[in-house]
């Protein structure tokens, strides 16, 4: 079975430059988390979604990030405008949401850098 | 405060020896915890769980949780240079299986 699979995988864009991450969960999970990684924060939760619905999008760090899921198998997360302080690995997880395992299947990371 | 701590580390020890990582949270009402394994430059991935009080054994990994001090620990035995990563506490926080993580522990084993 294909896993989380995200798009892309490296990012390089100049200040002000609009970014898109993308997502394909594994089929039959309906839950989808993005979470953004860096040294000095570590794996912080921006946004999750249920059956393609945002649920709680509380760590989303600004309106200058978004995020949408217009079907079970794809999901976007976007930011217009990028700055430096955006630069992070960027991963999205899904997992089946009808039992509370706490298995989170991981996608390989999008490392985005914003010059 | 954060809502799970852990230290930074790096934590280094030989091979053969016991890794003993920790983490603390904040939420008294929380049930469930896990640890998450994640090697350099790969995405992090499930290695042990723990819902009740006391300790739950698999292999060479022990998860210990004391809910009175929000405490949850992981023991490594016999560790191996293959160990070496960073481990991630996180606590389970609502329904949807929504994870709260720590910002890890890096392991270094060393021959």
């Amino acid at each position: 079975d294909a896993g989380v699979i995200q798009s892309p995988r490296h990012e390089v864009t100049e200040m002000g430059q609009e970014v898109t991450l993308r997502c394909k969960p594994i089929s039959g999970h309906n839950s989808l988390f993005w979470y953004r990684q860096t040294m000095m924060r570590g794996l912080e939760l921006l946004i999750y979604f249920n059956n393609n619905v945002p649920i709680d999008d509380s760590g989303m760090p600004e309106d200058r990030f978004s995020a949408k899921m217009p079907n079970a198998s794809f999901s976007t997360l976007k930011i217009q405008p990028s700055e430096p302080r955006d630069s992070a690995v960027y991963f999205c997880a899904s997992t089946p949401s009808d039992t509370n395992t706490g298995e989170l299947f991981f996608g390989e990371g999008s490392r985005l850098t914003v010059l | 405060q954060k809502e799970v701590e852990q230290n930074s580390g790096p934590l280094s020890v030989p091979e053969g020896a016991i890794a003993s990582l920790n983490c603390t949270y904040s939420d008294r009402g929380s049930q469930s915890f896990f640890w998450y394994r994640q090697y350099s430059g790969k995405s992090p991935e499930l290695i042990m769980f723990i819902y009740s009080n006391g300790d739950k054994e698999d292999g060479r990994f022990t998860a210990q949780l004391n809910k009175a001090s929000q405490y949850v620990s992981l023991l490594i035995r016999d560790s191996q240079p293959s160990d070496s990563a960073t481990y991630l506490c996180a606590v389970l926080s609502g329904g949807y299986n929504k994870l709260i993580f720590g910002a890890g522990t890096r392991l270094a084993v060393h021959p």
